[in-house]
């Protein structure tokens, strides 16, 4: 049982990059995020999909898209990279109704120069 | 919208006692969850209180006041692995599944 996947653990991208960051889990919870942790701050939701098919915004979308490619997988896209979005970047999921209890994946720290 | 006030950093002994409180704003809310996370880690959930009173898990408590807008994450018996960040984070109800952070309070246990 690994719980939550992400990759890449790290990355480097130029500014005007695009990438794509890649979540998995394999819980069988409906609900899963991604966030942003910058430097001694606290995470802000960034996209969020309470069910395979849906997506909603969260705090801080600009400059990010979503896919819920199926259960399992959640992905999110930086079209193009600004060094603003230098973070560490976490994925989490959670069961149905049981949003106070995510569980995170162990995060990719990017860096855009 | 939601906004969350922890302080920012505590710092005590071994075997000591530490409180961490939080307050917070929000139109509708459903509960406050703590979280922690070690330096280069993920966050980790702790406990959820949605209902007033206090929540024990081991050497960690909980504790929810939703007349003040207020809860507290009590550390017992400090350990040095206890060293970490802890989040509070308000759930409510115009939010879904949805959980808005506040900034972390950084404790640190000296020997």
């Amino acid at each position: 049982n690994a719980g939550v996947t992400q990759t890449p653990k790290f990355q480097v991208l130029k500014t005007g990059q695009s990438m794509t960051l890649q979540c998995a889990q394999d819980m069988n919870h409906n609900s899963m995020y991604w966030y942003r942790q910058d430097p001694g701050m606290g995470l802000r939701l960034i996209y969020y999909s309470a069910s395979e098919g849906t997506t909603d915004k969260g705090e801080v979308p600009n400059g990010y898209n979503v896919s819920r490619l199926n259960k399992r997988e959640f992905s999110l896209r930086l079209e193009s990279a600004a060094p603003s979005q230098t973070s560490v970047y976490f994925c989490a999921s959670s069961e149905g109704g049981r949003g106070y209890e995510q569980y995170f994946g162990p995060g990719t720290r990017l860096t855009v120069t | 919208g939601q906004s969350l006030e922890q302080p920012s950093e505590v710092t005590a002994v071994e075997g000591a006692i530490v409180q961490i409180n939080c307050t917070y704003q929000t139109s509708g809310f459903y509960g406050l969850s703590w979280y922690q996370q070690h330096d280069g880690g993920a966050p980790t959930f702790l406990s959820y209180n949605a209902l007033d009173g206090l929540e024990e898990t081991g050497r960690f408590s909980s504790f929810l006041s939703r007349s003040d807008s207020y809860g507290y994450l009590l550390l017992q018996e400090l350990q040095m692995k206890d060293s970490a960040s802890y989040f509070c984070a308000v759930r409510d109800s115009t939010a879904g599944n949805k959980l808005t952070f506040g900034g972390g309070t950084r404790v640190l246990v000296k020997p």
